[in-house]
């Protein structure tokens, strides 16, 4: 069974902090996506990374792909309270199966 | 991408009552769709793959009598939780994956139990 180990668990800062999320595992993945969820929604798709090393921005959300494609983080610049939610990454396993394995979801809170 | 459209978005039941919860694919057929169930705070548990025209898939541990799913047409899952009970409560999501990367999930299903 492949696993996504994601940390951390809680985060709470102030807006204007940096901060930065990881997925961790140790079996490769075909394609790695964040999502984040608000309370009472389901998740909504931020990004997919599919390429090892990859690089992608979504205003002040930097994702990565670890070049064996094992790992994957989440960084967020100058953070604000409306970035506030759950953020779960998720991986779409090698050959296919469709059945995604999530990390157990880092929860952020951002104070004014 | 796709668009999902999942309800009742909240339902609250009596103790040994079913409910049906509707998952369906606005624009996009879908062979597949997924169903989740997730605790507060926690992250997304698989519970089931919705085959169209075919039995769903069940993970291990989830009982295949008590969560029924039914996958009649390409744009239209149902999970119907049967015999409820209060431990049944919990917030039920479903999604289908995209045609390309990522996956469409609805806006979940609030159970309650009473």
């Amino acid at each position: 069974t492949q696993l996504l180990e994601q940390s951390p668990q809680f985060l709470s800062i102030q807006e204007g902090e940096n901060l930065t999320v990881y997925c961790n595992s140790s079996s490769v993945f075909s394609s790695l996506q964040w999502y984040r969820q608000e309370p009472g929604e389901g998740p909504v798709l931020l990004v997919t990374v599919v390429t090892g090393g990859e690089v992608k921005k979504l205003k002040r959300l930097t994702f990565q792909f670890g070049d064996a494609r094992k790992d994957s983080s989440l960084h967020i610049t100058a953070a604000q309270p409306g970035d506030t939610g759950l953020y779960l990454c998720a991986g779409d396993p090698q050959g296919g199966s469709e059945k995604l394995v999530f990390g157990k979801g880092t929860k952020l809170t951002v104070n004014p | 991408g796709a668009v999902v459209s999942q309800h009742p978005s909240r339902v609250i039941c009596k103790s040994g009552t079913s409910v049906k919860i509707e998952c369906r694919s606005l624009d996009f057929q879908a062979t597949t769709m997924f169903w989740y169930r997730q605790f507060p705070k926690q992250s997304l548990m698989l519970m089931a793959t919705s085959n169209e025209g075919s039995k769903a898939t069940y993970e291990q541990g989830v009982e295949k009598d008590k969560f029924l799913i039914n996958h009649a047409s390409l744009t239209l899952s149902t999970l119907t939780v049967t015999s409820a009970h209060p431990e049944d409560s919990s917030f039920y999501i479903c999604s289908i994956p995209g045609l390309f990367y990522g996956y469409t999930f609805g806006s979940g299903t609030r159970l309650t139990v009473v």
